[in-house]
């Protein structure tokens, strides 16, 4: 079974920059798998952010950046903000008309 | 507007079968541009995909359900459907349809989520 792997969770004072990773428990992350990423607050549906590995979704601020790092696909949150403390979720294409999601990081910004 | 609409019992009892649909409006299933697809999220857990069907009636589930799981389309109604079958209280979670762009393979529309809860 495919397993997805993110860090359970990651703190980040206002104004630094943060980078979220997303791996495979076996195997390497590249952008044949599609990597997107999805930001969650408690009792929202999640929303967009990036797809493609570093395209930005419509409306998504420029402080949001995709991309490979080593073997694991990223997300990097430039200057982050109060607002960003939310679950982040990665979600991999695996082929075959299937796709996988990592367990989410929880992002705090303290 | 474009939007997805999931409904169904708000409550299932154990080893029955949980049914939703998801009734999409502003836009038409049939298009060849998309999958639309069920994840669910148990209270306090991550997100799981649950699976998808294109518009031709492909499905894709996922593997550690696809012995209990059947998702359907009808696309004179605009609407999908997911069947989950013997239910256990690990089934208690929010379950959300979605669209998936085929080509860029992403969720790129979600539904808000209805809570649907294993109980006797």
């Amino acid at each position: 079974q495919t397993v997805v792997t993110q860090e359970p969770s990651v703190s980040v004072s206002p104004g630094a920059t943060v980078t979220l990773t997303c791996g495979l428990r076996s195997g390497s992350v590249s952008t044949s798998y599609y990597p997107s990423w999805y930001q969650q607050t408690p009792g929202q549906p999640p929303r967009t952010l990036i797809y493609i590995t570093d395209t930005r979704s419509s409306g998504v601020p420029d402080r949001f950046s995709g991309s490979i790092l080593g073997d694991k696909a990223a997300l990097t949150i430039t200057g982050a903000q109060a607002d960003d403390e939310s679950h982040y979720y990665c979600v991999l294409y695996m082929g075959s008309g299937i796709w996988v999601f990592g367990g989410g990081t929880k992002l705090t910004v303290l | 507007q474009l939007q997805l609409q999931e409904s169904g019992p708000g409550r299932v009892k154990p080893s029955e079968t949980l049914s939703l649909t998801c009734t999409v409006s502003g836009d038409s299933i049939a298009s060849t541009s998309y999958y639309w697809g069920w994840i669910r999220q148990p209270p306090g857990k991550g997100l799981e995909w649950i699976g998808s069907i294109y518009y031709s009636g492909s499905t894709y589930y996922n593997p550690s359900l696809k012995s209990r799981v059947t998702i359907s389309i009808d696309t004179s109604r605009n609407q999908f459907s997911l069947m989950l079958n013997s239910v256990t209280a690990a089934d208690t979670a929010v379950y959300s349809c979605a669209r998936l762009n085929y080509f860029d393979l992403y969720v790129d529309l979600w539904g808000r989520g209805t809570l649907v809860a294993v109980s006797s």
